[in-house]
């Protein structure tokens, strides 16, 4: 139980495209998901925090304009990485919070964007 | 705010036994979770304590006290495929966020 899955795991676009990347609860509802990025042997950053059906939270520093989030359902949330620069190059991850669960959040196997 | 410490490197020999530590500092605590990443790979969930005491699982047990804000992760008869990162990390009770700390590597030696 408690899979998480994102697609795609790996993706190289150019400069200036958007990048659309799902996270999906699998075999539990989530009403929370959260989005981290992660710099090479660096720890987890907290990007945002998505409710479902509500607008996400983010962290200081990560504008809301440039990771646009969607939690549409109790099982997908979407990040989209807008007008995407070569700094935006790096390891997303999501995580999903099952709904009325503990606070154990289970991690999606992360996607690597590339932009060239 | 909230502040995790751990190591940033260990190594350790193949079956032997190791102890990660990891010290917090929080408001509102609400439980402390291990999760484990290999190079390249999402972490994957190892423990969560919420009392004080030590938890066991298999080759791995992590152990709490709230008092010392500090646990450990200690793994025994290491095998090569637990060379990762280890993370620390704590939840809060004033936010839904869990907040990790910077991960031990661990090398394990032949």
């Amino acid at each position: 139980g408690a899979v998480v899955s994102q697609h795609p795991s790996w993706v190289i676009c150019k400069s200036g495209t958007s990048v659309k990347i799902e996270c999906r609860s699998l075999d539990f509802q989530a009403t929370t998901m959260f989005w981290y990025r992660q710099f090479p042997k660096q720890s987890l950053m907290l990007m945002a925090t998505s409710n479902e059906g509500s607008k996400a939270t983010y962290e200081q520093g990560v504008e809301k304009d440039k990771f646009l989030i969607n939690h549409a359902s109790l099982t997908l949330s979407t990040l989209t990485v807008t007008s995407a620069h070569p700094e935006d190059s790096s390891f997303y991850i999501c995580s999903a919070r099952e709904a009325g669960g503990a606070d154990t959040q289970y991690f999606g196997p992360g996607t690597r964007l590339t932009v060239l | 705010g909230q502040n995790i410490d751990q190591p940033t490197e260990m190594t350790a020999t193949e079956g032997a036994i190791v102890q990660i530590n990891c010290t917090y500092q929080t408001s509102g605590f609400n439980g402390l979770f291990w999760y484990q990443q290999h190079a390249g790979e999402a972490p994957t969930f190892l423990s969560y304590n919420v009392l004080d005491g030590l938890e066991e699982k298999g080759r791995f047990s992590s152990f709490l006290s709230r008092s010392k804000g500090y646990s450990y992760l200690l793994l025994k008869e290491l095998q090569m495929k637990d060379s990762a990162s280890y993370l620390c990390a704590v939840s809060s009770n004033r936010d839904d966020k869990i907040i990790f700390g910077k991960g031990t590597r661990l090398h394990i030696l032949p």
